[in-house]
């Protein structure tokens, strides 16, 4: 069975400070990784999206992957109280199949 | 807008009474699928379409049926809802192709309660 692990937290930070979200996959085979954000009660909102090893950065956000380690994770810098919601990391091997993680909950206290 | 509407968005209903959530969207998107969340587990694809009349099984099909007779409807039927379908019901869409995920939309979720 293919898996997305995340801690399900939650994680708090306070405003202003840098939000670490992390992300580990069983699947070798995975090629492209997605973070989600899911205010209560919402529906998830991609975010970021990743395929090569190394960083990706938009704006406040920076998503990392490290295939090797089956890793990917999510940076938000200068975090606010408006980033508190869930975030799901998502993982494709394949056309059809997109597997979510059970998400970790962001509380970014002022 | 781009958008994907569902309807109901909210229901409660009794155990063995067939129910159907209606799923539409105005992107003109080949590629639909329904997922359920629940608490800890996260989003579980239920199935998916392809594109019109093509439509195969996700990860937790029991208990469920779709159709898609038309691109822009995709419509989940529960025949026989037991209180183990009690959840939170998202459907979404996205272009087909690998780069598809990249604009995936869900709709506002649906959530129904099985008694």
């Amino acid at each position: 069975q293919k898996e997305v692990e995340q801690n399900s937290g939650p994680l708090s930070v306070p405003e202003g400070a840098i939000a670490s979200l992390n992300c580990t996959y069983s699947d070798r085979g995975s090629q492209s990784f997605f973070w989600y954000r899911q205010y209560s009660g919402k529906s998830p909102e991609l975010i970021m999206f990743i395929y090569s090893n190394g960083d990706k950065e938009d704006g406040r956000f920076t998503a990392q992957l490290n295939k090797a380690s089956q890793y990917v994770s999510l940076l938000i810098r200068d975090s606010q109280p408006s980033d508190s919601a869930t975030y799901l990391c998502a993982v494709s091997g394949g056309y059809n199949k997109l597997i979510f993680g059970a998400g970790t909950r962001l509380a970014v206290h002022p | 807008e781009a958008q994907v509407t569902q309807n109901p968005r909210y229901l409660i209903t009794v155990t063995g009474k067939k129910l159907t959530v209606t799923c539409s969207q105005n992107m003109n998107h080949e590629y639909m699928s329904w997922y359920r969340q629940d608490p800890g587990l996260g989003l579980r694809q239920i199935y998916y379409s392809m594109n019109v009349e093509v439509t195969d099984k996700g990860d937790v099909p029991e208990g469920y049926k779709v159709s898609r007779k038309e691109k822009r409807n995709f419509p989940l039927i529960l025949e026989s809802p037991s209180p183990n379908q009690t959840s939170l019901y998202f459907c979404a869409s996205r272009p087909s192709g690998t780069s598809g995920y990249n604009e995936q939309f869900f709709g506002p979720g649906t959530r129904l309660t099985v008694l």
